[in-house]
């Protein structure tokens, strides 16, 4: 079985820290992604890589960076953490192909910003 | 651009009744569709997906979704849900070979009553 793994469940941070939110896949997929969800609004794109230190901005990139230096870890950086940061944030990841595969998610960070 | 709208954001059912999520789509290319389900406390799951062929795509748990290309609508319907069945379900949409790169609903809350 594919497994997204996502390091922390919850988190709590304060306002101005940096936080680091890491994702593993197991799988050797190329693609990895993160996801924001709020109730309300579903899942939004923050940001995804499909290769090792390459990077694309999804639709709400502000506030966010990236990294990947192994392909199978995905690492989200808040750099100066904000109250309106406070969310669940969701991995994926995916094979590239021809044919459309599905993506495969982690169990969710819900981070609360204080 | 893509995007996704279910139409309803609760849906309350008794169990043992009849259920319908209704989903619709605007893209100007052809699209690969999702349903994804997340219970309570946990990440995304994918319950189906059209890729190509027939537009009746069924789960393994008794949803099926019917792709409508004139209606530009994959609604998901089960005859008769159960209490098990209670979760967030999220329409998703993806262009060919942007595997994973997914965008979402706003996800319908769907509450099963004894």
């Amino acid at each position: 079985d594919v497994k997204v793994t996502q390091s922390s469940r919850y988190l709590v941070k304060r306002t101005g820290e940096k936080v680091f939110l890491e994702c593993v896949q197991d799988m050797d997929h190329e693609n990895m992604f993160w996801y924001r969800q709020d109730p309300g609004l579903g899942l939004r794109l923050i940001y995804f890589s499909y290769d090792v230190k390459m990077k694309e901005k999804g639709d709400i990139p502000e506030g966010y960076s990236v990294s990947r230096e192994k392909k199978e870890r995905f690492s989200l950086i808040l750099e100066s953490a904000s109250t309106n940061q406070t969310s669940m944030y969701l991995c994926a990841s995916s094979l590239t192909g021809t044919l459309n595969t599905e993506a495969f998610f982690g169990q969710g960070t819900r981070l609360t910003v204080v | 651009a893509q995007s996704v709208t279910q139409l309803d954001s609760q849906v309350p059912v008794f169990e043992e009744a009849p259920v319908e999520l209704r989903c619709n789509y605007s893209s100007s290319v052809s699209v690969y569709l999702f349903w994804y389900v997340q219970y309570p406390n946990q990440g995304l799951q994918l319950l189906l997906k059209y890729l190509s062929g027939s537009t009746l795509v069924e789960s393994i748990n008794g949803f099926e979704a019917e792709f409508n290309k004139s209606q530009t609508s994959f609604h998901l319907r089960k005859p008769s849900v159960h209490i098990s069945d209670t979760a967030e379900y999220f329409c998703a949409v993806t262009l060919y070979n942007q595997g994973g790169k997914l965008i979402f609903g706003q996800g319908t809350e769907l509450s099963v009553k004894p």
